[in-house]
């Protein structure tokens, strides 16, 4: 049911970067921006990442956020413990006329 | 600090109702629009509905629309969620979300649970 796709598993070893992708189409993403989100498990999602690459005060520059097209990117640099959770994109669709939510990746620390 | 705090999630058979609310503090709730989010047990997010600052203008998704009525008081800050003909599919935690840059603060959710 999920409009933006995301691939459902990253991994990487500390220090290392991760990069997550989001694909959506002209409706959603192409026309409108982007948000992130992280959710730990049993917990209520956290934003990451607004208007396709700002970072909200409190969330390390090691996570950045890039739109181009119908696609966006997160990205994880300085890969750590604590960043193992699942990620979510979401943007507004216009044909929709709804907050969609990508499919959700979950990241892993080896 | 923005919060969010959702209640009256419960254990409910199919076709009966349930109303959910969203105490705000920390914010002028009158300011701001406000979301409905769902999430299945293990699966992933699902937008609900949303309401503007007034309460006058509403959007459903369509697995919703025409069972579950949004609706907000400004003057008590609290958001509602009026769920009817609740199906089994409808199973989820419920988050209470405000729009800033679209979503930007979560509540904790509540859990709805439609038994057949």
């Amino acid at each position: 049911q999920s409009v933006l796709t995301q691939p459902p598993s990253a991994s990487g070893t500390p220090g290392q970067r991760v990069t997550i992708s989001c694909s959506g189409s002209s409706f959603n993403i192409g026309g409108n921006s982007v948000n992130w989100y992280q959710q730990v498990p049993g917990t209520a999602p956290k934003l990451l990442i607004y208007s396709n690459d700002q970072r909200p005060s409190g969330v390390p520059e090691r996570l950045s956020g890039s739109k181009s097209g119908t696609s966006a990117s997160l990205a994880i640099s300085g890969l750590q413990s604590e960043d193992e959770a699942d990620y979510f994109c979401a943007a507004w669709d216009d044909s929709l006329n709804g907050y969609v939510f990508g499919t959700g990746t979950k990241v892993t620390v080896l | 600090e923005v919060q969010l705090v959702e209640s009256g999630g419960g254990l409910v058979q199919r076709g009966g109702s349930l109303r959910l609310s969203c105490a705000a503090s920390g914010f002028t709730f009158s300011n701001y629009w406000m979301h409905w989010v769902r999430q299945a047990p293990g699966k992933g997010l699902l937008w609900v509905s949303r309401i503007n600052s007034d309460g006058r203008t509403t959007t459903y998704a369509a697995s919703v629309k025409g069972r579950f009525t949004i609706s907000r008081d400004n003057a008590k800050t609290t958001l509602f969620m009026q769920m009817n003909s609740l199906r089994v599919e409808d199973t989820a935690v419920y988050y209470c979300a405000r729009e800033g840059t679209l979503i930007d603060h979560w509540g904790q959710g509540t859990l709805v649970t439609v038994s057949s």
